[in-house]
């Protein structure tokens, strides 16, 4: 299996300033069409995961433009440019190029 | 607007059986493959398993096969997970999620399923 790895797994950050979350894979996330499944979801507590980013760096609908992801082949980062208190939860990577699809271990980010 | 609706979540016994619902509404459901997902509690997220749009085909995360089956009724646009022979490792919120492709872009509001004795 792929295995997805985040860094940091906690990330403590300061209203307005930046945030960035790191997801390495354990192969190449290019699938044989040229696409890269690489996902971004955040989770906050008591809710279900909401996709905020598909195919490494395409905002979905409703996602603020604070949001941006990036990256390419194994190594990705999430990037949140000025943080707000709604953007408390726990963060997922997730790759849907290889079977079974795998998700990192999560990265919760809290407000100091 | 896209909903997914889980049910049928509760506790059981180990060994016991149950059967998760899904139901689809605001999208074309016999056009998108459909995925279980689950996330035991304080844990992360984890695929349990896939089926084609058209039921054509599945497959499962090795923890599951032989014992869960993922159905669907695509005239019912509903989702289903037969679990059996349940473990307490298999205590956890379970997802169904929409698959447009390499992704889930829509889930379920969650069914909580407690194995307990």
């Amino acid at each position: 299996d792929v295995v997805m790895t985040q860094s940091p797994l906690s990330l403590p950050v300061t209203l307005g300033q930046p945030a960035s979350i790191s997801c390495r894979s354990s192969q190449s996330l290019v699938y044989s069409d040229g696409n890269t499944y690489l996902n971004w979801f955040h989770q906050r507590p008591g809710q279900s995961p909401r996709r905020l980013i598909y195919k490494v760096s395409n905002r979905d609908s409703g996602v603020p433009d604070r949001f941006s992801g990036s990256g390419s082949g194994t190594d990705f980062t999430l990037k949140i440019s000025r943080v707000e208190a709604e953007d408390v939860g726990v963060y997922y990577c997730m790759q849907g190029t290889h079977w079974p699809w795998t998700f990192g271990q999560g990265t919760k980010v809290e407000i100091k | 607007q896209v909903q997914l609706v889980e049910s049928g979540g509760g506790a059981v016994q180990p060994g016991r059986s149950l059967t998760l619902s899904c139901a689809a509404s605001g999208f074309t459901f016999s056009n998108y493959a459909m995925h279980w997902v689950r996330q035991a509690p304080g844990k992360g997220l984890q695929w349990v398993a896939i089926i084609w749009h058209d039921g054509s085909n599945e497959n499962y995360a090795d923890s599951v096969k032989g014992r869960f089956t993922i159905s669907r009724d695509n005239s019912k646009n509903t989702l289903y997970l037969q679990m059996n022979s349940l473990r307490a490792e298999d205590a956890a919120v379970y997802y169904c999620a929409r698959d447009p492709t390499g992704s889930y872009d829509y889930w379920g509001q969650g069914a909580l399923v407690t194995v307990s004795s």
